[in-house]
């Protein structure tokens, strides 16, 4: 079985300051982790992956997640957060060695306050 | 380039009346499709999935279906829609590892 879980529903953050969103998993193999963006009303945007190599992810927009085995964790970050990056942000997990499908996360909102 | 087109964006619907939502792909062969359900702007609910056409797996019971009749191509309908069946609907594809998803369909049922 593959689970995920945002720990945060609401993450606020002033605009220039660096952000986090956290993320941890649990999966019987080998991880395959995502994160997806959603503005309102519009459908998700993908924004990185780790699948294997550097646990250091870089993505669009400036995003960046950190791959740390030890804790099961894959959480986002930017180090300047800007008021559009205000949304719904979503942690994706799936088996890389037997899932097809992937199983997302409850979400978090980020607001970036001006 | 791939894209995917999901229509209509936005319909509503009486309860017992029927529904279908399209999804197409454009620009790839043989895509894993998937059917999702947003409610109230939060968690995603896998619905259907697909690696073929005329293959589908439903990962829950409830009172809509898929069908895949074309290679790039991905139904979602239900005979009698209940007023649970509100939600935002998303279409999505893969070849590889991450999903790429529409712009989603939004259903009332009154």
């Amino acid at each position: 079985a593959q689970s995920v879980a945002q720990p945060e529903d609401q993450v606020n953050v002033a605009e220039g300051n660096p952000l986090t969103v956290k993320c941890t998993y649990s999966v019987s193999g080998n991880p395959y982790l995502f994160w997806y963006v959603q503005y309102p009303n519009r459908g998700l945007q993908f924004l990185l992956k780790y699948i294997t190599g550097d646990n250091l992810v870089k993505g669009s927009y400036g995003f960046e997640a950190e791959f740390n085995k030890s804790q099961t964790s894959f959480h986002l970050k930017k180090p300047s957060a800007l008021v559009s990056d205000s949304a719904l942000y979503f942690c994706a997990v799936r088996d890389g060695g037997s899932a097809r499908q992937l199983t997302f996360g409850s979400g978090t909102q980020l607001t970036v306050l001006p | 380039s791939q894209t995917i087109h999901q229509w209509p964006a936005t319909l509503v619907q009486p309860v017992g009346s029927p529904l279908s939502l399209e999804c197409t792909v454009e620009g790839t062969s043989n895509p894993n499709l998937y059917w999702y359900r947003q409610a109230a702007g939060r968690g995603l609910q896998l619905l259907f999935y697909s690696v073929g056409i005329g293959q589908i797996s439903s990962e829950v019971p409830q009172n809509l279906s898929a069908s895949r009749p074309q290679d790039r191509q991905f139904i979602l309908s239900s005979k009698k829609l209940l007023l649970s069946d509100s939600g935002f609907y998303l279409c999505a594809w893969t070849t590889g590892a991450e999903l790429f998803f529409g712009e989603g369909s939004r259903l009332t049922v009154l």
